[in-house]
């Protein structure tokens, strides 16, 4: 139990386009959300937590209106990379916390990642 | 700056012995930390974890120690398999309340060979 897909696996795209990336929890509804970026040998940073149904918190220095999130339902949230130029090329992870967590010790379920590259 | 430092890249191992991967951490603040593994083109999965009440939390083949003074916790995997081969993350974050964000480190290759 307790998996989480992302969509696309994987994206090329064209600077000055805008990608989305999906986060689906398929086997169980997820109040919360998390967006994560990873450059190269680097470490996960936290871009921003999603709750269904209202604003995404976003971590300092995060862009809002670069990195557009929605999370309109308790399946689904989405990552849309507005405007993306090579420097947005990353490894973008989704994760997610079931609907009965209560608890910040609770675990997250993390996707396979989604690999952006901005020619 | 890196509140939570794995400080080796990578770690070489053979079949049957220890792998012990550590990570030290700054922010005194932290009270829960959490080891996930993380295979090439999937997400990370949970391993094990230890609340700062603690300083040993074991499952099965897999050990955590939590040396709070030293801001310092380890993961022991005896016997390593060729399995446990994976990028191994360290993770930290403030329990209680609704605050779910993970601080990680930025992972140690583990390479047990046959």
């Amino acid at each position: 139990g307790a998996v989480v897909s992302q969509h696309p696996s994987w994206v090329i795209c064209k600077s000055g386009t805008s990608v989305k990336i999906e986060c689906r929890s398929l086997d169980f509804q997820a109040t919360t959300m998390f967006w994560y970026r990873q450059f190269p040998k680097q470490s996960l940073m936290l871009m921003a937590t999603s709750n269904e149904g209202s604003k995404a918190t976003y971590e300092q220095g995060v862009e809002k209106d670069k990195f557009l999130i929605n999370h309109a339902s308790l399946t689904l949230s989405t990552l849309t990379v507005t405007s993306a130029h090579p420097e947005d090329s990353s490894f973008y992870i989704c994760s997610a916390i079931g609907l009965a967590s209560r608890s910040s010790t609770d675990t997250q379920y993390f996707g396979p990642g989604t690999r952006l590259t901005v020619l | 700056d890196q509140q939570v430092k794995q400080n080796s890249p990578s770690l070489s191992v053979q079949e049957g012995r220890i792998s012990i991967l550590n990570c030290d951490y700054t922010n005194s603040m932290f009270d829960y930390f959490l080891w996930y593994k993380k295979y090439p083109a999937e997400g990370p999965t949970f391993l094990i974890s230890i609340s700062s009440i603690k300083d040993k939390n074991e499952d099965g083949r897999f050990t955590v120690f939590l040396n709070k003074s030293a801001k310092h916790l380890s993961l022991h995997i005896v016997p390593s398999q060729p399995g446990d081969s994976a990028v191994y993350f360290c993770a930290a974050s403030l329990s209680g309340g609704s605050n779910y964000k993970l601080t990680f480190g930025k992972g140690t290759l583990l390479t047990v060979n046959p």
